[in-house]
C-alpha cells in the first residue's frame, strides 16, 4: 500500500537553531501534502498546504517565515522550523494524497521536536 | 469555517462490549467527507472509517460502524466487540469535497478510548 515516510522521527535541537523535517511519498506522486501540528493529548491542527512547484498555503495564524515549506518534487515536501524556540516543541505530522481526485490520504509517522 | 466537536474527552469499555463515540460538526457545505481516525500510542494516524455526505447509507468496516445524521450534523462511531488493541485516541475529522480543499482535514478534539480486559 501507499506509504508516506517522515524523517526524522525525533529531533532535539537548541534554541535558535533551525530544524528540517522531511515528508516523502514512497510509491506515489503527491502533488499536495499537508503539515499538521499536534500538542500532547490534543488535536491535530493544519498548518499549511504544500503544493508541488508553487508556494505553500498557510493557515491563519501560522507564521510562514517561521515554518518554511518547500515542495520541490512530486515525492518530497520539507518543513523547516527556523530559529526554533521551546514553544515550537511539538509533534509534527505530514499527510499526502495522490493526484487523482478522491484518492485516499496517507499520513507519515510524525516527528517529535524538542527545543531545549 | 468548519468546526468538529467531540464532547467525550475519555471513554472506557470492557473487552468484547460495545462503545459509541460522539461527534458533531458544523458546516455550510453540502458536499463533504467525514472520517474517524485512530491514533494509538505510536502516534500513527490510522483511518478507521470514512463517510461521504451524499451517501445516506451508514458506512461500516468490520466491527466499526457509524451513525451519520446529516440534518443533525452528527457522526458517531460504534465499536462492537471491543478489543484491547482498540485502545487509542480517536479523532473525528471533516473534509470539504472537491478542488484544492481535498485533503485538508479539520479534526475534533479527540476521545481517548481505553479498553479494559
Amino acid at each position: 500500500g501507499a506509504v508516506v515516510s517522515q524523517h526524522p522521527s525525533r529531533v532535539i535541537c537548541k534554541s535558535g537553531t533551525s530544524v528540517k523535517i522531511e515528508c516523502r511519498s514512497l510509491d506515489f506522486q503527491a502533488t499536495t501534502m499537508f503539515w499538521y501540528r499536534q500538542f500532547p493529548k490534543q488535536s491535530l491542527m493544519l498548518m499549511a498546504t504544500s503544493n508541488e512547484g508553487s508556494k505553500a498555503t498557510y493557515e491563519q495564524g501560522v507564521e510562514k517565515d517561521k515554518f518554511l515549506i518547500n515542495h520541490a518534487s512530486l515525492t518530497l515536501s520539507t518543513l523547516t522550523v527556523t530559529s526554533a524556540h521551546p514553544e515550537d516543541s511539538s509533534f509534527y505530522i505530514c499527510s499526502a494524497r495522490d493526484a487523482p481526485y478522491n484518492s485516499p490520504l496517507h499520513f507519515g509517522n510524525g516527528t517529535r521536536l524538542t527545543v531545549t | 469555517a468548519q468546526t468538529v466537536t467531540q464532547s467525550q474527552p475519555e471513554m472506557s469499555v470492557q473487552e468484547a462490549e460495545t462503545v459509541t463515540l460522539s461527534c458533531t460538526y458544523d458546516t455550510s457545505e453540502s458536499n463533504y467527507y467525514l472520517f474517524w481516525y485512530k491514533q494509538p500510542p505510536s502516534r500513527q494516524m490510522i483511518l478507521v472509517i470514512r463517510q461521504e455526505a451524499y451517501k445516506q447509507q451508514n458506512a461500516t468496516e468490520n466491527r466499526f460502524s457509524v451513525n451519520f445524521q446529516k440534518a443533525a450534523k452528527s457522526f458517531s462511531l460504534k465499536i462492537s466487540d471491543s478489543q484491547l488493541g482498540d485502545t487509542a485516541m480517536y479523532f473525528c475529522a471533516f473534509m470539504r469535497a472537491g478542488g484544492t480543499s481535498y485533503g485538508k482535514l479539520t479534526f475534533g478534539q479527540g476521545t481517548i478510548l481505553t479498553v479494559h480486559p
